[in-house]
């Protein structure tokens, strides 16, 4: 069970808006950075989003990012067919149990 | 531009120690504010961070792995290796190295880290 809680799976039409949550706690998203990975079946993820809503560059603007609270938002606009991958979100955790963590991935389907 | 290339065998009996090496190239692994780390996947599921170590060898592991995992570098070589001892099949995973930008914001909101270069990954399997 990961530690920050990502939606399974999400599905969109292209062209379509698609939004995926991750939720967190004040000892991870609540008091650090929240960073995206974007990874295609059978290849290494790749920084899709970091320090909550940076793309790095070469990331299209259609990928933006956001963190209000406990929870953060990786929203993709103008969805292609070449968008469904699976998404994690990722930060630190300050608990007792510190440590990098992340969320259990969603896949995007574009149908 | 930074490239990192894992190494190891890809097979590993039960109870013994899996041992991987990552190489870096296109840069020095002593330079900058980066940290170096090891994520695995098993088939099908997650990202599983293992642990991380610094250029000065400082190391911080997963609570849950922490007894049986040791992280070290050699700058000489420019590579850093993971050890993970008495391995089960719960083990068996496809294991990346990556490297950790660290981030520090004067707005007094800390230091932040993303995983901003990653190896291609080596699949890893735990049989007799």
């Amino acid at each position: 069970q990961s530690v920050l809680t990502q939606p399974p799976s999400v599905s969109a039409a292209p062209g379509q808006k698609v939004t995926i949550s991750c939720s967190g706690s004040s000892s991870n998203i609540g008091n650090n950075y929240v960073s995206w990975y974007q990874q295609f079946p059978g290849t290494a993820p790749k920084l899709l989003i970091f320090d909550n809503n940076k793309r790095p560059s070469g990331i299209p603007d259609r990928f933006s990012g956001s963190k209000s609270g406990t929870s953060a938002t990786l929203d993709i606009t103008g969805l292609q067919t070449g968008d469904q991958a699976d998404y994690y979100c990722g930060t630190w955790d300050s608990s007792v149990n510190a440590g990098r963590v992340f969320g259990g991935g969603t896949r995007l389907t574009v149908l | 531009q930074v490239q990192l290339q894992e190494s190891g065998p890809g097979l590993v009996k039960p109870s013994q120690t899996l041992s991987l090496t990552c190489t870096v190239s296109g840069g020095s692994i002593s330079s900058g504010s980066y940290f170096w780390n090891w994520i695995r996947q098993p088939a099908g599921k997650g990202l599983e961070w293992i642990g991380r170590i610094y250029t000065s060898g400082s190391t911080t592991y997963n609570p849950s792995l922490k007894s049986r995992v040791t992280i070290s570098v050699d700058t000489s070589k420019n590579q850093f290796s993971l050890k993970l001892s008495s391995v089960t099949a719960a083990d068996t995973a496809l294991y990346y190295c990556a490297r950790d930008a660290l981030t520090y914001h004067s707005d007094g909101s800390g230091y932040s880290y993303y995983f901003d270069y990653w190896g291609q990954g080596t699949l890893v399997t735990v049989s007799s």
